[in-house]
């Protein structure tokens, strides 16, 4: 049963536009979110985090927004470039009391975005 | 400050064989993490060590996979005797104590792909 799940195999965008990719997960123990970057041939990057305490956060052009009632999240790539392109993985884990991840994550399936120039 | 580093970075070999994967963590990072990516699914976490002590292990798939963790420093992962089954990209990842108020996410390593023919 997979408790994070990125429907979406793949997305093309050009260059200068706006990156969606989307994740649903099921388990409400979840707590805290994160997103990883990852090219090919080497690990997946840390990109950004979420708290369930929050609803957004903003790093430069990485926005994450979490939807808890609908247990959704999305990361917005504005504007994106062809060095975004990779393999996006959310992920997702009960967090500590600190707000911060805790042991063991869950991730999806992937996307890979890839932005034309 | 080096990352997080794995070898061999790739190993073939045949069922029945055994092979020794290795990680070497962020210097100072407690926590150390295997993970298994098989055939462009999502990334399954295998188990947790904190130091020298299995934190969590419930992703490991059999009493083929042995992992150790000797001094908590690097951290090995035996498969033995392999399987076609256990092929795929075994990452190793390392955070700091979690009891630190700063940001704990995960670095991974590279990655070992392993084939099993």
């Amino acid at each position: 049963d997979q408790q994070v799940k990125q429907n979406s195999p793949s997305l093309s965008v050009q260059e200068g536009r706006i990156s969606i990719l989307n994740c649903d997960y099921t388990n409400s123990m979840f707590d805290y979110f994160l997103w990883y970057k990852k090219y090919p041939a080497e690990g997946p990057t840390f990109l950004i985090s979420i708290s369930s305490i929050k609803d957004k956060n903003e790093d430069g052009r990485f926005t994450v927004f979490l939807n808890k009632s609908a247990k959704h999240l999305s990361l917005h790539i504005v504007p994106s470039q062809p060095g975004d392109s990779a393999v996006y993985f959310c992920a997702a884990s009960v967090g500590n009391a600190g707000g911060t991840s805790y042991g063991k994550l869950t991730f999806g399936q992937g996307t890979i975005l890839t932005v034309h120039p | 400050e080096a990352g997080v580093t794995q070898f061999p970075s790739h190993s073939v070999i045949e069922k029945g064989q055994t092979v020794t994967l290795r990680c070497d963590p962020i210097s100072g990072h407690d926590n150390l993490y295997w993970y298994r990516r098989v055939m462009g699914k999502e990334i399954k976490f295998l188990l947790h060590f904190v130091k020298e002590s299995k934190q969590d292990e419930s992703g490991m798939p059999n009493n083929r996979f042995l992992a150790e963790r000797t001094g908590g420093t690097y951290s090995t992962l035996k498969v033995q005797p392999a399987e076609l089954e256990d092929s795929g990209v075994y990452f190793c990842a390392s955070s700091q104590d979690q009891g630190a108020p700063m940001n704990t996410e995960a670095f991974f390593g590279q990655g070992t792909r392993l084939t099993v023919v």
